[in-house]
């Protein structure tokens, strides 16, 4: 069964500075979609960034982009010029192309901006 | 805001309860779920349904018994919960069955069980 770990319950990072958050994950396919989502307090969950394992360039999207190393099955994000908005909890997620709906979850790293 | 709306929003209810969750989705998508959230935990993936059948049932307890009238609306009725039930339950919505397809949430219910 795949399986997400995130190892950083929380991180923090000085607003303008660059921080990256910490996925792997544990699967035997090699086709999927890796994803990050963000959680911020009292709002909705929404999509920060996806990558499909058969790309080798790694994803971006504006401040935000990840560091897909498929052989370590490692899936990091990478936030530059931290904003406060940008504090929140980030959840690493995993879905094989069979998969049929199922997402699978990290537990989540609370990224605090300091001021 | 994401086009998925969730009520309510907080919820306190007694073991021998009955009450229901709603959601609804603006989106036009054809495919929603309910998911249940704990802190420090895995999001966790109760039910979903595609085009109102449901095609997901992660063996959750049937004190749990979701409904799905049409593809806009779902609802997650609960009766005789337990303590270990109170989490924020979450909502989300798709269009398709896609591997790649984004998933839109709804704010969630905090609910508490007494």
């Amino acid at each position: 069964a795949q399986t997400v770990t995130q190892s950083q319950p929380e991180m923090s990072v000085q607003e303008a500075e660059t921080v990256t958050l910490s996925c792997t994950y544990d699967t035997s396919e090699s086709d999927y979609y890796l994803f990050w989502y963000k959680q911020p307090p009292s709002r909705q969950m929404i999509l920060v960034i996806r990558q499909e394992a058969y790309k080798q360039q790694n994803a971006t999207e504006n401040r935000f982009s990840v560091n897909f190393q498929k052989a370590a099955k490692s899936f990091s994000l990478k936030i530059s010029d931290s904003q406060l908005g940008d504090a929140a909890m980030y959840f690493c997620a995993y879905r094989s192309t069979d998969s049929n709906y199922q997402l699978i979850w990290g537990a989540g790293t609370k990224l605090i901006i300091k001021p | 805001e994401t086009g998925v709306t969730q009520t309510p929003r907080h919820l306190v209810m007694g073991m021998t309860n009955k009450k229901s969750l709603k959601c609804e989705q603006h989106l036009g998508h054809n495919a929603m779920y309910w998911y249940k959230q704990s802190a420090k935990k895995p999001l966790e993936l109760m039910f979903v349904y595609s085009l109102e059948e449901r095609v997901e049932n992660n063996s959750v307890p049937s004190r749990f018994s979701p409904e799905c009238p049409n593809s806009s609306h779902l609802f997650l009725h609960l009766h005789t919960l337990q303590p270990e039930d109170s989490a924020l339950y979450l909502c989300a919505s798709s269009q398709g069955e896609a591997a790649y397809t984004e998933a839109f949430f709804g704010q969630g219910t905090r609910l508490t069980v007494v």
